[in-house]
C-alpha cells in the first residue's frame, strides 16, 4: 500500500521565522512528488519534483527530493502570517492509464505576528 | 484557460438521503478527473479516478458512486448517506498528455451528514 508521512503535524512559529516541513513516502512507480498549500479551501499547487537534488525555489518557499532515502523538504523563510496554511505532500505513482495522487495528512502551519 | 467549477458549495443532508455532487471542466477536452475527499485529521483520499466517459476507477470500497456521462462531468452520488460520508470533497483534472501530472482543483463542496 502507499504511503505517504508527513511531519510534524502541527506546527506555530513566530512571523520571520524559517521552517522546515517533512515528507516521507514508500510508493510504487513513484513518478513525481508534489507540494500544495491548502488555505481555506482546494489546495493551490506550490512544487513538483521529480529528480533527486534540485532545489525548486519561488521566493521564500524551495523545495528538494532525496529519491535515494525516499523524502522531501519544503522550506520556508522569513515567515508571514499569510503563510499559515496546511501544506500538502501528495506522490504521484503511474497506474493503469492514469496517473494517481497519493496525499499524506498535511502539516499545518500557523504563523503568529 | 481552464476552470472546474463544482456545486453545491455546501450541503447539509440527513442519514439517509441521497447525494449529487457535480463537478465540470472548461477549456480542455479529454481531460483525468478525480473525486478526492478530505476528512477531519486524515488528509485527502482518493476515491474515483476517470480516464474518460464511462470509465470510472474505485480506488477505495464505499457507498459512494461516481459517473462521467460527459466528457467533462463527473458526478459523485450516494443511495443513502451515512454519517463517515461527512467532509470535504473536492474534483481535480490533469490533462492527459502523458507528461508528469499536476492536478488542478476545483473549489470543493462541504458536506455534512446529519
Amino acid at each position: 500500500e502507499d504511503k505517504v508521512v508527513q511531519s510534524p503535524l502541527s506546527l506555530v512559529v513566530h512571523e520571520g521565522d524559517t521552517v522546515t516541513l517533512n515528507c516521507s513516502y514508500e510508493v510504487t512507480n513513484f513518478r513525481s512528488l508534489l507540494w500544495y498549500k491548502q488555505e481555506k479551501k482546494a489546495p493551490t499547487f506550490l512544487f513538483m519534483l521529480t529528480s533527486s537534488g534540485i532545489e525548486k525555489k519561488s521566493g521564500r518557499l524551495s523545495s528538494i527530493l532525496d529519491k535515494k532515502e525516499l523524502f522531501s523538504i519544503l522550506n520556508i523563510t522569513a515567515t508571514q502570517t499569510g503563510d499559515s496554511a496546511i501544506y500538502l505532500c501528495a506522490v504521484e505513482v503511474a497506474g493503469a492509464g492514469s496517473y494517481q495522487l497519493t496525499f499524506g495528512k498535511g502539516t499545518k502551519l500557523s504563523v503568529i505576528p | 484557460s481552464q476552470t472546474i467549477h463544482q456545486w453545491p458549495a455546501t450541503l447539509v443532508q440527513p442519514v439517509g438521503s441521497p447525494l449529487s455532487l457535480e463537478c465540470t471542466v472548461e477549456g480542455t477536452s479529454n481531460p483525468n478527473l478525480y473525486w478526492y475527499r478530505q476528512a477531519a485529521g486524515r488528509g485527502l483520499q482518493l476515491l474515483f479516478y476517470s480516464i474518460g466517459i464511462d470509465q470510472i476507477s474505485s480506488e477505495v470500497p464505499q457507498n459512494l458512486s461516481a459517473s462521467r456521462p460527459q466528457d467533462r462531468q463527473f458526478i459523485l452520488s450516494s443511495k443513502k448517506l451515512l454519517l463517515s460520508d461527512s467532509g470535504f470533497y473536492l474534483c481535480a483534472w490533469s490533462p492527459t498528455n502523458g507528461h508528469n501530472n499536476e492536478q488542478f482543483f476545483g473549489p470543493g463542496t462541504r458536506l455534512t451528514v446529519l
